[in-house]
């Protein structure tokens, strides 16, 4: 399998854009879940779905960030508008529905607003 | 609601000595433990966990954690650093029963000295 499969790997944008982050989950898996990590506040947990459906939302900064699972093997995190603040590493990761189930990690997409 | 709490953000051991990375949980029933490590520029990967029975738990890389429950800890060890272990190094916990509400640590730097 390939993974957990992030794009772009990085992306540089300016202030006020639109910005989409994508994500294709290890098929199979029912869990989705977006997470931002920056050096001050570590790793957070955004949103995370399960068999397409968002269960847990209270992790989302602000209405500006929305997510979307359309079906089993594609996610979108939109940033609009963007603000520096925002420039981080996001990351998305994917499990399988049962107990104590490893979350598999994609590389990561580096986000940098200017 | 379980949490972790990772002592010491940075450590620094030198090649072949005993690595100690020290993680308390809370959490209101029996919790499932994990260790992640995340590489430069990588998403985290899962070095090991513990459900249930052995409390001490091997995992790869000559990694291996104890499960103490009077003491709420999951400390991480190996007995001999290589450099190539210099990482970062996450601590999480996931409530029984739940298995998609996994809290991730702080995370402990480690750095290998020649």
């Amino acid at each position: 399998d390939a993974g957990v499969i992030q794009s772009p790997r990085h992306e540089v944008t300016e202030m006020g854009q639109e910005v989409t982050l994508r994500c294709k989950p290890i098929s199979g898996h029912d869990y989705l879940f977006w997470y931002r990590q920056t050096m001050m506040r570590g790793l957070e947990l955004l949103i995370y779905f399960n068999n397409n459906v968002p269960i847990d939302d209270s992790g989302m900064p602000e209405d500006r960030f929305s997510a979307k699972m359309p079906n089993a093997s594609f996610s979108t995190l939109k940033i609009q508008p963007s603000e520096p603040r925002d420039s981080a590493v996001y990351f998305c990761a994917s499990s399988l529905h049962r107990l104590a189930a490893e979350q598999y990690f994609g590389p990561g997409t580096r986000l940098t607003v200017t | 609601a379980q949490s972790v709490t990772q002592l010491g953000s940075h450590v620094s051991v030198s090649e072949g000595a005993l690595v100690l990375l020290r993680c308390n949980y809370s959490s209101s029933v029996p919790p499932y433990l994990f260790w992640y490590v995340q590489y430069p520029n990588q998403g985290l990967q899962l070095l090991l966990k513990y459900t249930t029975g052995a409390t001490l738990v091997k995992g790869i890389n000559g990694f291996e954690a104890e499960f103490k429950k009077s003491e709420t800890s999951f400390h991480l060890t190996k007995p001999s650093a290589h450099m190539s272990d210099a990482a970062e190094y996450f601590c999480a916990v996931s409530d029984r029963g739940n298995n998609n509400d996994m809290r991730f640590g702080a995370g402990t730097r480690l750095t290998v000295k020649p």
